[in-house]
């Protein structure tokens, strides 16, 4: 299996611009997270999704963000517009069952760096 | 709010040596902890998971304690190697959640 895979690894666009990352998770997993992670406040779970149905989005920072999961392989999380404060690694994980006992599986991921 | 402290300060330890990395958190005790390793430029890794009705758990050379009364988990690496060398993080997830905490994770370096 590949594992997570996420696009790009690494963005760099100016303050205002709209960015898009993307997310595939491992086949058969149910769940799907979006973390970021920075330095300062570690890693945070910003949303999670069980069988394309978003489910806790307590952690979305800001109505500029938004995440979608349109079938059961893809995952979008948008920032519109972006600002500096949200330069981070953003990381999607998936894993197969519920409950907190599961592993969860993290894709490489996306360095964002908003100017 | 739940916190989650790690030593922010990097480790450094020997070849051969025992690693001991700490969690501690605050208020409520969680009914998991996991424990997972972070390399630059990757995600992290799953490495161990402990209930909370457990006190240790091992796994080939790594040991995880549990004391709800301290409200701390120890990560322990035995015989270390320079491979070992990486972030290490501790999660904390409570029952009726499937969500977990993470801390800010505590950076290992094994010298040869």
């Amino acid at each position: 299996d590949a594992g997570v895979i996420q696009s790009p690894r690494h963005e760099v666009t100016e303050m205002g611009q709209e960015v898009t990352l993307r997310c595939k998770p491992i086949s058969g997993h149910d769940y799907l997270f979006w973390y970021r992670q920075t330095m300062m406040r570690g890693l945070e779970l910003l949303i999670y999704f069980n069988n394309n149905v978003p489910i806790d989005d307590s952690g979305m920072p800001e109505d500029r963000f938004s995440a979608k999961m349109p079938n059961a392989s893809f995952s979008t999380l948008k920032i519109q517009p972006s600002e500096p404060r949200d330069s981070a690694v953003y990381f999607c994980a998936s894993s197969r069952l519920a409950g907190a006992q599961e592993t969860q599986y993290f894709g490489p991921g996306t360095r964002l760096l908003v100017l | 709010s739940q916190k989650i402290e790690q030593n922010s300060e990097a480790l450094n330890i020997q070849e051969g040596k025992t690693a001991t990395l700490t969690c501690n958190y605050t208020n409520y005790s969680p009914a998991y902890l996991q424990w997972y390793r972070q390399d630059p430029g990757r995600g992290p890794v799953f490495l161990l998971l402990i209930r909370e009705n457990e006190k240790e758990k091992r796994k080939e050379r790594l040991k995880v304690t549990f004391d709800t009364t301290l409200k701390q988990s120890l990560f322990h690496i035995t015989a270390s190697q320079p491979a070992d060398s990486a972030t290490y993080l501790c999660a904390l997830s409570f029952s009726g959640t499937y969500k977990y905490i993470f801390g800010t994770g505590t950076r290992l370096k094994v010298l040869a």
